[in-house]
Formats: C-alpha cells, sequence, structure tokens
C-alpha cells in the first residue's frame, strides 16, 4: 500500500480481554517494527521481523505479549489477559530492509484498557 | 542495554530563533543516528539522519552533529517558524552494518511563539 496502515485506529477492552492488533506495512518493505508509545514519552520498542523471521522480541514486556508475520506482510500484535498497564499507543514501523535507516509509521493503535 | 536520552524535554523559543536539542546514547556500537518529528495525532517521520563516519550534515534550516567520542548528537533548527512545533525525537541503532532495533530518546516539545 502508499503507507504503513494499522488497525483499529482505537480499542476499548476490558481488563483481561484478549487484544489483536494490526499492521499492514508498504508492500515493498522487508522490515517491520512494533513500539509501544505512552503519552508524551518516545517510542519504545517491542519487537522486529525481517519478511516473516523475528530476530529480536527482547522488548516485549511478558509473555502475554506475541506478534506474528506469518507471511511476511501483514502482522498483528496480540496481548493476552490485558491489564491497565497495557493502555498506550501501539505503533507499527516498516522499512525497505533493516538497515537502510528510515522507518515510515503507521498513524497507531490507540489501547485502552479499562 | 542500549538506552538513549534527550535534553530538554520541553523547549519555547521565539519565531526566527534557533532551537538546539541534544542527545545522549550508550551504545558505543551505534553507528546510525535519525531524527523523526512527531506532530499532533500523527506517528514520527523522519527529518534528517546521520552516520557514524560523518561529523556533521545540514539540510536546509536543519543540522546534526555528531561526537563518536563523546557519544552525544544534537539537532539545530535555525530561523524557526511556527509549522517547527512539534515533538522532536533522537534515536540510535547499530543499522549501518547490521540488523538492530532502533532505540529512540523520550522526545522535547518545540513550541515556537509568532
Amino acid at each position: 500500500g502508499a503507507g504503513v496502515s494499522q488497525s483499529p485506529r482505537y480499542k476499548v477492552t476490558k481488563r483481561g480481554q484478549d487484544v489483536t492488533l494490526r499492521c499492514d506495512p508498504i508492500s515493498s518493505h522487508a522490515t517491520l517494527y512494533w513500539y509501544q508509545q505512552a503519552l508524551g514519552q518516545g517510542p519504545e520498542f517491542l519487537t522486529y521481523f525481517n519478511y516473516e523471521a523475528q530476530p529480536d522480541k527482547s522488548g516485549l514486556p511478558s509473555d502475554r505479549f506475541s506478534a506474528e508475520r506469518p507471511e511476511g506482510s501483514i502482522s498483528t500484535l496480540t496481548i493476552q489477559r490485558t491489564e491497565q498497564r497495557d493502555s498506550a499507543m501501539y505503533r507499527c514501523a516498516s522499512s525497505l530492509t533493516a538497515n537502510t535507516g528510515e522507518l515510515f509509521f503507521g498513524e497507531g493503535s490507540r489501547l485502552t484498557v479499562l | 542495554g542500549e538506552n538513549v536520552e534527550q535534553h530538554p524535554s520541553t523547549l519555547s523559543v521565539q519565531e526566527g530563533d534557533s532551537a538546539v536539542i541534544k542527545c545522549t546514547y550508550s551504545d558505543s556500537a551505534s553507528n546510525y543516528f535519525p531524527w523523526y518529528k512527531q506532530e499532533l495525532g500523527k506517528g514520527p517521520q523522519l527529518i534528517i539522519d546521520i552516520r557514524s563516519n560523518v561529523g556533521e550534515k545540514k539540510d536546509q534550516r536543519i543540522a546534526v552533529t555528531l561526537n563518536k567520542t563523546a557519544k552525544h548528537f544534537s539537532l539545530h533548527i535555525t530561523e524557526t517558524q511556527p509549522e517547527d512545533s512539534a515533538v522532536y525525537f533522537c534515536a540510535a541503532s547499530r543499522a549501518v552494518t547490521s540488523y538492530d532495533k532502533v532505540i529512540f530518546g523520550p522526545g522535547t516539545s518545540l513550541s515556537v511563539i509568532p
């Protein structure tokens, strides 16, 4: 696509529910990143994919968080048994390759856990 | 782990004046230093970047300097305009030589007063 697309833009859920966020990167981009951005803070790295491989998931805060990119294009981020502290903006970004520099960010998915 | 610090957290300047934002990084292997601008309600967007084999880079009113020995880098905006008002993030990675995550600083909120 023309840009990085994320859905849903807004998600409100109750504590304990599972949520899945979706990212559709720029079609020619090999690398896809997930970041968590709290209000007034910088993006915090969660994980990234190079095509379907997931070389680094060191930023995932707990085993309740998981991400997939099974066909090397669309990716999902799943949070199981959500907690209030999971409330944040979740941003997806893609780049042509992992060492070409520029990240292109989507508009984000705002998650609110009640 | 890798860490990027950024100062100041907020900056207010008169239109036409210069603005300077400073960052330090902890990972001596970092070799790529991008700067992103985030406008309200949007995702971060790359405005300029610098690689470790260069000490300074300029693009119109924006310049970046890098001191690898001291592990710090700076963004300079001259002749500021109201449309420069945004949150600015510095970042660091090893992306030039290997696949690697991009670590962001906490951000500087710049306000340009007309």
